[in-house]
């Protein structure tokens, strides 16, 4: 069964500009959640989503937002992009968002100038 | 609220060294406890798991014990290798509730030959 997969991988941006990244869980897992990763703060919690409905957010501000497609992909976009927002960004997925067995992606290192 | 807290690292060892890497967490009611380890340019792996107090997850060697009594869940192993060095993040669930998972901080090991 294929893993979480995550793209791009690596991303650079400038600040003012918007990202879209891209998160497909595995077959039949219908939670994806997604993490924020940075050297100074670990990892927090932006959001997650079942069944196209976004059930938990983290506190981030509004520029990240998410969405969750029929077929259980997932996005989250960034607007308005800061030099703080450079960082790993995880995606999980779960079965019925059981989030008690979540299954990581590789990441998008995003890179903003 | 929630909040796990681990030992800070880097820890550094000599290979067959015995590892240990501490943990403990507040949170209400009983949460499911979590060991995730991070190899360097990929996501998080579940090493390991235990879902009640007492329960013991193991896992490629590395074990930790669900303490109820002194809120720990502490990762150890008998005897490291150098492929074992990697960011080990201990994390908490709280099984009432839609909550997403809580990470500690991360703990770098390093294992030297």
């Amino acid at each position: 069964k294929a893993g979480v997969t995550q793209t791009p991988r690596y991303l650079i941006k400038t600040r003012g500009q918007q990202v879209t990244l891209s998160c497909s869980p595995i077959s039949g897992h219908r939670s994806v959640s997604w993490y924020q990763q940075t050297p100074g703060q670990g990892l927090q919690f932006l959001f997650e989503y079942f069944s196209e409905t976004q059930r938990n957010k983290g506190n981030f501000p509004g520029r990240f937002s998410g969405r969750q497609f029929s077929n259980s992909r997932s996005e989250m976009n960034v607007s308005t992009l800061e030099l703080g927002d450079s960082a790993l960004y995880l995606c999980a997925s779960s079965l019925a968002g059981d989030s008690n067995e979540q299954f990581f992606g590789p990441g998008t290192r995003l890179t903003v100038l | 609220g929630d909040s796990v807290t681990q030992m800070e690292g880097p820890v550094t060892l000599s290979e067959e060294a015995f590892l240990t890497i501490n943990c403990t967490y507040t949170a209400t009611g009983y949460p499911s406890l979590f060991w995730y380890v991070q190899y360097p340019g990929e996501g998080l792996q579940l090493l390991l798991k235990a879902t009640k107090a007492d329960d013991k997850g193991s896992n490629k060697g590395f074990e930790a014990t669900y303490r109820k009594e002194t809120t720990s869940f502490h990762l150890e192993k008998g005897s490291v290798q150098v492929s074992d060095s990697a960011v080990y993040f201990c994390a908490l669930f709280r099984n009432s509730g839609n909550t997403p998972l809580v990470f500690g901080k991360g703990t770098r090991l390093s294992v030297i030959a």
